[in-house]
């Protein structure tokens, strides 16, 4: 069984251009998060798919960033425009139950 | 809310040596407790869980025991080898709250030299 995969494995964007990171979960998993880990410090939630609706979003931190899920399926996280702050590896979950999530690679993500 | 306060890092041991690295959590009602690792190059890996006060999680080698009265989650292990080199999170989740997000702790990174 596939596991969870991402894409890009690493970008580099300048401030102020948009970026699009995508997370295939595994097959059948309705359950979706995006975590983001910045400047080596906890990894946080950003938010929470079940299926193609947002469950929880509160960990989404501006209106910069705009998180999708086409048909339940796969996932894509924009951030538009982007800022220096918002470097950091971002990581993606899936899940048929909460406490069993399996993450992705994640995806480094350089602002310059 | 919940946050997860674990040992800061980074850690550097010979190989065989004994190994803890602490976690302590604050969270109301019952959380789930895990570590994760992630190894060089890769992602997270769930290492072990517990749901519930006084489960034992194991896995390759690893412990940790969910202690409620102390609100711990130390992992522990016996005999450290080189290839357990990684970085190591805390983490709960509080289900029964309505919320399903994982909080975490910084991360412990951990070198094992032979």
């Amino acid at each position: 069984e596939a596991g969870v995969t991402q894409f890009p494995s690493h970008s580099v964007i300048e401030k102020g251009q948009t970026v699009t990171l995508r997370c295939d979960p595994i097959s059948g998993h309705d359950n979706l998060y995006w975590y983001r880990r910045v400047m080596g410090k906890e990894i946080k939630f950003l938010l929470h798919f079940v299926k193609e609706s947002k469950q929880d979003e509160s960990g989404m931190p501006n209106n910069r960033f705009l998180a999708e899920r086409t048909g339940g399926t796969y996932s894509t996280l924009k951030v538009q425009p982007a800022e220096l702050e918002d470097s950091g590896v971002y990581f993606c979950a899936s899940s048929q139950v909460a406490y069993e999530q399996y993450f992705g690679p994640g995806t480094r993500l350089t602002v310059t | 809310g919940n946050s997860v306060t674990q040992m800061e890092g980074p850690v550097t041991l010979s190989e065989e040596a004994f190994l803890t690295i602490n976690c302590t959590y604050t969270a109301t009602g019952y959380p789930s407790l895990f570590w994760y690792v992630q190894y060089p190059g890769e992602g997270l890996q769930l290492l072990l869980k517990a749901t519930k006060a006084d489960d034992k999680g194991s896995n390759k080698g690893f412990e940790a025991t969910y202690r409620k009265e102390t609100t711990s989650f130390h992992l522990e292990k016996g005999s450290v080898q080189v290839s357990d080199s990684a970085v190591y999170f805390c983490a709960l989740v509080n289900i029964n709250f309505g919320n399903e997000k994982l909080t975490f702790g910084t991360g412990t990174r951990l070198t094992i030299i032979p």
